[in-house]
């Protein structure tokens, strides 16, 4: 079964608006990473958090971490049209097995 | 442009024939990864290798066989695949298996027909 389950599925929203979305997770990580999917090609990295971290920041992108409630979200501020894409995340879990489980994405849709 | 390559884009193959997917990446990267991606939903590992070896395979079945030549170089032998193997294939690597981020290549759409 998916380690990470992710809401909303589907988001669509105007250029310029906040886009906020959310991954919660089953098992103890060592860290949650961030991916972008464009239509047709692979995925692309955008953020790393460690499981001590409660928050960080890259350029428009703001992820929290809240490993109490199992839980993280991206924030990505300002949309642009660029940013429509499927969001993934990507847990580690703390097992040993060293190799990643994504969610099950959102895909967003920034409207110009 | 990205820094895995995949060849080829498409491939589109009956299913009885034999085919070859192949994977390669310049950024020293130790740790190479075979994903399965049907349209909506999130990647499925299959398998990785760690410096040339096969350390994860993910019950994926025998019609499926991965090879890594070198570290550079990572090969998905395809035969007598089915229906459902139609797919997005996707190649990825990082520095060392784990945690680290990994870098993904476009992929290789896969018909059966």
């Amino acid at each position: 079964s998916q380690q990470g389950e992710e809401d909303p599925q589907a988001l669509s929203i105007q250029e310029g608006e906040n886009a906020t979305m959310n991954c919660s997770y089953k098992t103890s990580i060592n860290n949650l990473q961030w991916y972008r999917q464009n239509s047709g090609r692979g995925l692309v990295h955008l953020i790393l958090i460690r499981s001590n971290e409660r928050e960080k920041h890259s350029g428009r992108l703001r992820v929290t971490l809240d490993t109490s409630k199992k839980s993280s979200s991206l924030l990505i501020t300002a949309s642009r049209a660029a940013d429509t894409a499927s969001y993934f995340c990507a847990t580690d879990p703390d097992t040993g097995r060293r190799a990643l489980t994504f969610g099950s994405g959102t895909r967003l849709q920034v409207q110009p | 442009d990205t820094e895995v390559t995949q060849t080829p884009k498409h491939l589109v193959m009956g299913m009885t024939n034999k085919k070859s997917l192949k994977c390669e990446q310049h950024m020293g990267h130790r740790a190479m990864y075979w994903y399965k991606q049907k349209a909506k939903k999130p990647p499925e590992l299959m398998f990785v290798y760690s410096y040339e070896k096969l350390s994860i395979n993910e019950s994926v079945p025998s019609r499926f066989s991965p090879e890594c030549p070198n570290s550079s170089l990572l090969n998905l032998h395809l035969h007598a695949l089915q229906p459902e193997d139609s797919a997005l294939y996707l190649c990825a690597s990082s520095q060392r298996q784990g945690y680290q981020p990994q870098h993904f290549g476009d992929g290789t759409r896969l018909s059966i027909l």
